[in-house]
């Protein structure tokens, strides 16, 4: 089966930086992605690894070690618009989340 | 371009009725899920298909039927509605490989 891990909660303030850590524990793999959620919205997606290293899409960027089933999500400049829950998941013929972290940003 | 669409937004079941849940794509996406989510369990996957007529279980199927007739479309059955199965429905669709799921705007059901 799979798992992943993830912190509940993560608080910053804004326009500084923060990382949101993933660990995964899974029989099939293709890759690790992330997805926002605003509150009362549906998931969104942001951003996928299929390869180790980083990629970077904006203000956000994610990495992925594969050998240490590991990923994170790092998001520059925040904005009070960030304020919402990410969710990293696995997929392999389908695609499971972790429980997700909460962000809050402070002005 | 419509993308994922579910149908209800909102309903309110009784214990033991039975329920259909209609999530209907124009992507042309070959997978498709049903997710449920409650308060602090992330996304948990009920049921999911790789194609047309093909369907499988996920982490919570218990209580969940499931049928893809058409490419298109994604049916998610309540035989007997549980106050437990009281939460928000996401359906999603994604090309192959799921890089990347699309998701309806949730379904929002209450079972009193």
């Amino acid at each position: 089966g799979q798992s992943l891990e993830q912190p509940s909660e993560v608080t910053a303030v804004e326009g500084a930086i923060v990382q949101i850590n993933c660990t995964y524990q899974t029989s099939g793999f293709y890759g690790l992605s992330w997805y926002q959620q605003h509150d009362g919205g549906a998931p969104t997606f942001l951003s996928y690894n299929a390869l180790d290293g980083l990629e970077e899409t904006g203000r956000f960027s994610s990495f992925l070690s594969r050998s240490d089933s590991y990923g994170y999500l790092l998001l520059q400049e925040l904005q009070m618009k960030d304020s919402a829950s990410y969710f990293c998941a696995v997929s392999d013929d389908k695609i499971i989340f972790g429980k997700g972290t909460r962000l809050h940003i402070l002005p | 371009n419509a993308g994922v669409t579910q149908t209800p937004k909102f309903r309110v079941l009784k214990t033991g009725q039975s329920m259909t849940l209609l999530c209907a794509q124009d992507m042309n996406h070959e997978y498709m899920y049903w997710y449920r989510q409650d308060p602090g369990m992330g996304l948990r996957l009920i049921h999911y298909s790789v194609g047309e007529g093909t369907t499988a279980k996920g982490e919570v199927p218990d209580g969940y039927n499931v049928s893809r007739l058409k490419k298109q479309n994604f049916l998610l059955g309540l035989e007997s509605a549980a106050p437990s199965q009281t939460s928000v429905y996401f359906c999603a669709s994604s090309y192959r490989d799921s890089v990347e799921a699309f998701f309806g705007q949730g379904t929002r059901l209450t079972v009193v």
